[in-house]
């Protein structure tokens, strides 16, 4: 089955204490990136990646990390949450060349930071 | 600035009613437009137009798209309560395949 996953699901940290996201998709699609979700401000993409070891800031990548190394795979990591980015994330991958393409976005990763 | 501005931000509507939900855009390289509807969880796709005028369908779905006066519409006909959910509009501006959001329409609708 075609799909993105994110792990973990669920999440509650405290300030400071680095963590990972993990994304991954079996599309074989080169674009892939990372949103947070707000409540009134809508998606707010974080990075993006146009293939491996290509990433780019989003409107949003302060406090933020990201890595591609494998196509498949693009983590997002915060090296030292504050409670600000407490939100719902979303990792998304889209594929083709040139022209227009969809996104799939993965299940959500809900983060807490006290 | 590149925007995406979606009306209304919320409607309450009764089973087996007809929606119109409404996405105007300002781009300066458009290259396609995309409707997912959102539930508890994430986004999913529904629609990607590109081309003014030609309809897309899918069941009580269809959308629409007006590139002279850069706007789209989403119909969803005969309303159910499944239909409940955000909808949320997005466009390709072309630039490193960016999308650009629309906040959403919030749609209920009661048995």
């Amino acid at each position: 089955e075609a799909q993105v996953t994110q792990n973990p699901r669920y999440l509650i940290t405290v300030t400071g204490k680095k963590l990972t996201v993990t994304c991954s998709q079996n599309m074989n699609h080169e674009y892939m990136s990372w949103y947070r979700q707000d409540p009134g401000l809508g998606l707010r993409q974080i990075y993006y990646s146009m293939n491996v070891e290509v990433t780019d800031k989003g409107d949003v990548p302060e406090g933020y990390k990201v890595s591609r190394k494998e196509k498949r795979n693009f983590p997002l990591i915060l090296e030292s949450p504050s409670p600000n980015q407490t939100s719902l994330y979303f990792c998304a991958s889209g594929g083709g060349t040139g022209g227009s393409y969809e996104q799939y976005f993965g299940p959500g990763t809900r983060l807490t930071v006290t | 600035e590149d925007k995406v501005v979606q009306s209304p931000l919320s409607l309450v509507v009764h089973e087996g009613d007809t929606v119109t939900l409404n996405c105007s855009y300002e781009v300066t390289n458009f290259r396609s437009l995309l409707w997912y509807k959102q539930e508890k969880k994430a986004p999913t796709f529904l629609f990607m137009l590109t081309s003014s005028g030609i309809e897309k369908k899918s069941g009580r779905l269809s959308s629409i798209l007006d590139k002279k006066e850069l706007f789209s519409i989403l119909n969803i006909t005969a309303t159910q309560t499944g239909d409940s959910a955000i909808y949320l509009c997005a466009v390709d501006a072309g630039n490193n395949r960016k999308l650009i959001w629309g906040l959403g329409t919030s749609l209920a609708v009661n048995p």
